[in-house]
């Protein structure tokens, strides 16, 4: 089937612009998580949709990011007045389960240029 | 909370030689550890994983060794081929919900 795919895989925007990046994870499963990846960097943890419980943000580095999941499916990560360090490729990977043990299966990335 | 550090950053060895990346972490209480691979340009996808209540596993060339008393854990790839040319992430269960990740390592195999 359908892996989980992300859009726009690249954007370029001027700092102070807004963006937002969109994520549809495989059909069916409860969790979607977020993530940003620096150059040379591992996979910074952003934030977690966990079924229908309250979303864990505990890794978002400021209040000019937000995301959203609508109706358990599609997730959108919005970050505002963006700089320059905002610049990363944003992974999101979604599992079948709420159980830490089950597979994240990742989108390809949407690769933020801010200018 | 959780800090993962992964060594080395990277790695080169001769195709058929074998590979050993090193992960330490913090928090004793992380119980699940699984490690990712990324080739170029693609997402990173899960190899092989192992739990704090075993010791070692093993998946064709590759296994995992856990040490929970000095909180570090291992991946090793026997005969290693080119296409095992990749970066790859361990990562360490947080929060019982999470994962945290390491920096890295970039694998050349030569051949």
């Amino acid at each position: 089937g359908a892996g989980v795919s992300q859009s726009p895989s690249n954007k370029v925007t001027e700092k102070g612009k807004d963006v937002e990046l969109r994520c549809d994870p495989i059909s069916g499963h409860t969790a979607l998580y977020w993530y940003r990846q620096s150059l040379g960097q591992g996979l910074e943890f952003l934030i977690y949709f966990q079924g229908n419980s309250a979303p864990d943000k505990s890794g978002l580095p400021s209040d000019r990011f937000s995301a959203e999941r609508t109706g358990g499916s599609v997730s959108t990560l919005t970050i505002q007045r963006t700089q320059q360090e905002d610049s990363a490729v944003y992974l999101c990977a979604s599992t079948g389960g709420l159980a830490v043990t089950d597979t994240q299966y990742f989108g390809p990335g949407t690769r933020l240029t801010v200018l | 909370g959780e800090n993962v550090e992964q060594h080395p950053s990277t790695l080169s060895v001769q195709e058929g030689d074998s590979a050993v990346i090193k992960c330490t972490y913090s928090d004793s209480a992380s119980n699940y550890f699984p490690w990712y691979k990324q080739e170029l340009g693609k997402r990173p996808q899960l190899i092989i994983d192992i739990r704090s209540n075993v010791g070692e596993k093993k998946d064709q060339r590759i296994a995992v060794t856990l040490n929970k008393t000095a909180k570090h854990f291992s991946l090793h790839i026997t005969e290693t081929q080119p296409e095992d040319s990749a970066v790859y992430f361990c990562a360490a269960s947080i929060d019982g919900n999470k994962l945290v990740f390491g920096a890295g390592t970039i694998l050349r195999v030569k051949s």
